[in-house]
């Protein structure tokens, strides 16, 4: 069965700081990926998608980069973090034949940026 | 752009109350309407969809209508439990534009017995 990774649950990190927030993914190949942005009372952003190793499409301008070194492996970047970065972070994958309604996410990593 | 717009929570019910939950949207042509849930600790969960006018999306006793006259797509459900305490995303799939997922705000949904 597929299952969806990441880590840290929780990180707390002083503005001006490095961030590197990983997802990994088993059980699929070749997966799309995703990873999305809560902030304080807002909806779920997506923030970039991969389709492929190295592929990597943003959505939004930000402070953020994203990277796909392997094919189920998703890392979201930061090399100086602002207070505006605090948020919820969820990760997601689905197989390139279902519809956008069949991502499957992760439980999320609640950063807050002080 | 598209966007979901959820009524705020959150929502305290007692055991067996009745359950809605608003939701509206704003989408150039015909979207698909979903719901997620996601409980404490795990990632989200596809709860149900509608993808054209008037279908009814139905999982778990929870059910919603897609009303395309109004713009909504409202999540009931007859007569909640305590583990139905979560929060709950609406979100829609617009193929005319950009063919991503657009989520609401989320509705944290607790259920005291």
């Amino acid at each position: 069965s597929q299952t969806i990774h990441q880590w840290p649950a929780t990180l707390v990190q002083p503005v001006g700081s490095p961030l590197s927030l990983e997802c990994t993914v088993e059980g699929t190949s070749n997966p799309n990926l995703y990873w999305y942005r809560q902030a304080a009372g807002r909806g779920l952003q997506l923030l970039f998608y991969s389709v492929g190793i190295g592929q990597i499409s943003s959505e939004v301008p930000q402070n953020l980069s994203a990277s796909r070194p392997q094919d189920r492996q998703f890392i979201l970047s930061s090399k100086k973090l602002l207070l505006s970065d605090s948020g919820f972070y969820l990760c997601a994958w689905r197989t390139k034949g279902g519809g956008q309604e069949t991502q499957y996410f992760g439980p999320g990593t609640r950063l807050l940026v002080l | 752009g598209d966007s979901v717009t959820q009524m705020e929570g959150p929502v305290t019910l007692s055991e067996e109350a009745f359950l809605t939950i608003n939701c509206t949207y704003t989408a150039t042509g015909y979207p698909s309407l979903f719901w997620y849930v996601q409980y404490p600790g795990e990632g989200l969960q596809l709860l149900l969809k509608a993808t054209k006018a008037d279908d009814k999306g139905s999982n778990k006793g929870f059910e919603a209508t897609y009303r395309k006259e109004t713009t909504s797509f409202h999540l009931e459900k007859g007569s909640v439990q305590v583990s139905d305490s979560a929060v709950y995303f609406c979100a829609l799939v617009n193929n005319n534009a950009g063919n991503m997922l657009t989520f609401g705000g989320g509705t944290r949904l607790m259920v005291k017995p």
